[in-house]
């Protein structure tokens, strides 16, 4: 079983809708981040959470400890949005635990 | 802002070769990190860094696999015979404490 898991694994949408991508984890955290990574390879670090809400621009991340679950919403979204989408967590041992990601595609 | 600049960008080698993966963390952070990449699959953790030792290293990360500080700024990885499933992107990553800072990846294809 995967340790970290994000729904969904593809998503298409029209330009101006608002997206939701989901994380869910099974292990004890102390942090959790969402990254993006564009076609050429890099990735970007978007958040970090380890409790409540965060938003930055268009974009809003929230974590429920208890349930053990993540939320990336983007607001208005853009083509330029376009790119994959990564939950990975702060296990306990210095180490990320990466989820497979959402690839996400907003057509204009 | 601050980088993390990893070079070179792209390489290729022979299947045999040794290969090393430069990176230059930020310079205030403490912790440093390898991740790799295998076409259309998930990032995976190889090695953590801090005080001039390793930290935590995953099962990927076998007797081929070595990383260095030589010079207090750079931060290597030592692939020592290379395999064709080697081939990746290979992510270097620094942070202070938590909240990473990624490089650009270098791209490593074996031939």
């Amino acid at each position: 079983k995967n340790e970290v898991e994000q729904s969904p694994q593809n998503l298409t949408a029209q330009e101006g809708e608002f997206i939701t991508i989901n994380c869910s984890y099974s292990v004890g955290i102390s942090a959790l981040h969402w990254l993006q990574q564009h076609p050429g390879g890099g990735i970007v670090s978007l958040f970090m959470l380890s409790s409540g809400k965060k938003k930055h621009g268009r974009l809003i991340a929230t974590i429920n400890i208890q349930e053990k679950h993540s939320s990336l919403h983007i607001t208005a979204s853009h083509p330029r949005d376009s790119a994959v989408y990564i939950c990975a967590v702060d296990a306990s041992n210095y180490q990320l635990i990466w989820g497979a990601g959402t690839k996400l595609i907003i057509k204009p | 802002e601050p980088e993390v600049t990893q070079t070179p960008s792209h390489q290729v080698t022979q299947m045999g070769q040794e290969v090393i993966l430069r990176c230059v963390p930020i310079s205030n952070h403490l912790y440093f990190y390898w991740y790799r990449q295998i076409l259309g699959q998930k990032v995976e953790f190889l090695v953590s860094f801090y005080n001039n030792e390793i930290s935590e290293k995953s099962e990927i990360f076998d007797d081929q696999f070595s990383v260095e500080r030589p010079d207090g700024s750079n931060f290597t990885l030592k692939i020592r015979s290379t395999k064709l499933e080697d081939s990746a992107m290979y992510f270097c990553a620094s942070s202070v404490h938590y909240g990473y800072t990624f490089g650009s990846g270098t791209r490593l294809t074996v031939v």
